[in-house]
């Protein structure tokens, strides 16, 4: 039962280079999310999708992209990278049900020189 | 604006030897509390669930309470593996269900 996974876990990036940071569920959840984790600051939501098709802005969109492929799928992606996008970057998905958790990927580390 | 404070930031802990996190908020009309840990490398991982104030859930040394205010989560007598950052997080005031995290109690226990 794999959960959320998350595509790669490990990335070195450039000032300006772009990327996608893939995500995937298998547990038939309509909602994902975007998070970013940042030192001191906790998890900060970036984008989410209540459903297959609807995607939304959270707290920290700017400088990111995200595309719901199909119920499984939600990419990150980011245009044109910026040293303040270094963070470890986490995609969750939830159940319907009132009160349902998220269930976590183990993260994406980006480093932007 | 919804806020969710933890305190305190770290806590180094002897084996067996009990001590409590807070989570504070500030958002009106709790629609739940969530506890989660996370261990390092990894993604955050659910504990508990409080649907309302005065709702306690244990979970082996773990212990969690609400008030309408905040929430605590008591260790008793913990061990090494219970070593990990303790997340608290509540949903914000909107129709979608999205979280608002604290930023962690980092829990160091020593042997």
């Amino acid at each position: 039962n794999a959960g959320v996974t998350q595509t790669p876990k490990f990335q070195v990036l450039k000032t300006g280079q772009s990327m996608t940071l893939q995500c995937a569920q298998d547990m038939n959840h309509n909602s994902m999310y975007w998070y970013r984790q940042d030192p001191g600051m906790g998890l900060r939501l970036i984008y989410y999708s209540a459903s297959e098709g609807t995607t939304d802005k959270g707290e920290v969109p700017n400088g990111y992209n995200v595309s719901r492929l199909n119920k499984r799928e939600f990419s990150l992606r980011l245009e044109s990278a910026a040293p303040s996008q270094t963070s470890v970057y986490f995609c969750a998905s939830r159940g319907d049900r009132d009160y349902s958790p998220l269930h976590f990927g183990n993260g994406t580390r980006l480093t932007v020189t | 604006e919804d806020q969710v404070t933890q305190s305190p930031e770290a806590l180094r802990l002897q084996e067996g030897e009990s001590s409590s996190l807070n989570c504070s908020y500030t958002v009106s009309g709790l629609r739940g509390l969530f506890w989660y840990r996370q261990d390092p490398g990894k993604g955050p991982e659910f504990l508990f669930t409080l649907y309302s104030a005065g709702e306690e859930k244990e979970k082996e040394r773990l212990k969690a309470t609400l008030t309408k205010k905040e929430s605590f989560l008591h260790i008793t007598a913990p061990k090494p593996e219970d070593s990990a950052t303790y997340l608290c997080a509540v949903p914000v005031r909107s129709n979608d269900y999205k979280l608002s995290f604290g930023a962690g109690t980092t829990v160091t226990v020593r042997a």
